[in-house]
């Protein structure tokens, strides 16, 4: 069974606010990705990266930023948060085929 | 051009029964991998099936089986005997090149809301 972890499971927050999303896995998994899936929609790849110190954007543009200091833990960064930045956003890990999904936050900006 | 297309918005299935969720795909790649996940309303992402460019035999999971039709460019997913369980989005999901040299990443589909009735 995988092992990732994001927190908060919810947010919601006021504009201008900086914000933190964290995700963490326990399995040693070289590769990481975050996802941005507004309701009943697809999801896009935003940011992704593939080792300590490594990281790039995805598909999608976002104003968000990530790093990689360790490998366990990638965490995502909204400087100012905005109504726009309002989605449910999902980390994931990957090991062979799989991708290894987190529970997902869901970020609310008012 | 989109990678990913799945044409149904939204499918209602008997408890009990099959159903078959379509998806399609475009790449010019040779090597690929095309994904089903399931995502229930909690949100969660959970993987159901893979299946590979070059893989013969269809790839069965329990009661998940996906039909891949490779000059068709097709990949349906197969949920036989359906369970109220089974109600949630469905995101078919293709990568492409090699997971050993390539990037890795995945392109989704639109998704497909499965409602099973009772």
């Amino acid at each position: 069974e995988a092992d990732i972890y994001q927190t908060p499971r919810y947010l919601v927050i006021g504009t201008g606010k900086k914000i933190t999303l964290e995700c963490s896995q326990t399995m040693g998994h070289d590769k990481m990705y975050w996802y941005q899936q507004d309701p009943g929609m697809e999801l896009h790849l935003i940011h992704y990266s593939y080792g300590v110190n490594s990281t790039e954007k995805g598909d999608l543009s976002s104003e968000s930023t990530v790093s990689r200091i360790r490998t366990e833990h990638f965490p995502l960064t909204l400087e100012s948060a905005r109504p726009s930045h309002t989605s449910q956003y999902l980390c994931a890990s990957k090991q062979g085929q799989e991708q290894f999904f987190g529970p997902g936050t869901r970020l609310t900006v008012l | 051009a989109q990678k990913i297309t799945q044409t149904q918005p939204g499918m209602f299935v008997q408890e009990k029964e099959a159903v078959t969720l379509d998806c399609t795909y475009d790449t010019s790649d040779q090597s690929y991998g095309l994904f089903w996940y399931k995502q229930p309303s909690s949100g969660e992402m959970i993987f159901l099936i893979y299946q590979g460019s070059y893989d013969e035999q269809n790839a069965t999971e329990g009661r998940y089986s996906l039909n891949f039709q490779k000059a068709r460019k097709s990949a349906n997913l197969v949920i036989s005997a359906s369970q109220l369980g089974d109600s949630a989005m469905y995101f078919c999901a293709m990568r492409e090149g090699w997971y050993g040299g390539s990037q890795g990443n995945l392109i989704f589909g639109k998704g497909t809301k499965l409602s099973v009735k009772p």
